[in-house]
């Protein structure tokens, strides 16, 4: 079946960095556009970045712009973000999503149960 | 930034309907996705492309898109229904979520 595994998370000083990474398995990896996608206690899902099939786009929200960095290894069916100058602001369940659909029309139909990242001194 | 807009919260009686908005400039002529998480879950869409249900969502779910507000509506609500509900869009080739609506059934 369509499984997302999310890892990397934990608790984290301000500043520091962290890269999350998420393995995908029951689908063609390498065909599907994917997400990150985080959601803070308490609050909705905030959109964080998209990488196209083959890598060769990528967009971002404008709070991360800068900071975050999306990448996919498609030979290990591997999604990545790598988070820098971490704040506490940062602090929330890390999603990795599967696009389904065109890209600007797409939706997210698959989702990983989320790895939880805490910024704190 | 495109913002949309969800009411908190939404409160219906078991059987009856429930209708949950979203607000968003000329929303109608974009596409809108819906997602239903449960307390401990991750989000699950309940409907696609304004009003499209994915295989395994109950006929219950529905949606439309028209002028600048989507409508969910769930049709003869059940007590497992009771949860948050997230509205999304496209903007400029970024993701837009709504701030959600906690919908409570009693």
């Amino acid at each position: 079946q369509v499984q997302l595994v999310e890892s990397g998370g934990g608790v984290v000083q301000p500043g520091r960095s962290l890269r999350l990474s998420c393995a995908a398995s029951g689908f063609t990896f390498s065909a599907s556009d994917m997400h990150w996608v985080r959601q803070a206690p308490g609050k909705g899902p905030e959109w964080l970045a998209l990488i196209a099939s083959g890598g060769n786009y990528k967009s971002y929200a404008h709070s991360v712009k800068g900071r975050f960095t999306i990448s996919r290894d498609n030979s290990r069916r591997q999604l990545y973000v790598q988070m820098n100058l971490l704040t506490t602001e940062d602090t929330a369940v890390y999603y990795c999503a599967k696009a389904s659909g065109s890209q600007s029309e797409s939706w997210f139909d698959t989702w990983g149960r989320g790895t939880l990242v805490s910024v704190s001194s | 930034s495109y913002d949309l807009t969800q009411p908190p919260s939404v409160s219906v009686s078991p059987g009856q309907t429930a209708s949950i908005t979203c607000s968003g400039d000329t929303l109608g002529e974009r596409f809108v996705f819906w997602y239903q998480q449960r307390p401990g879950q991750s989000p699950v869409v309940v409907i696609f492309r304004n009003a499209w249900r994915p295989s395994g969502i109950p006929e219950r779910f529905s949606g439309s898109n028209s002028g600048n507000t989507a409508i969910l509506t769930i049709s003869g609500t059940q007590t497992m229904d009771e949860a948050d509900y997230y509205c999304q869009a496209w903007d400029s080739n970024t993701v837009v979520f709504g701030g959600g609506t906690k919908l409570t059934v009693l």
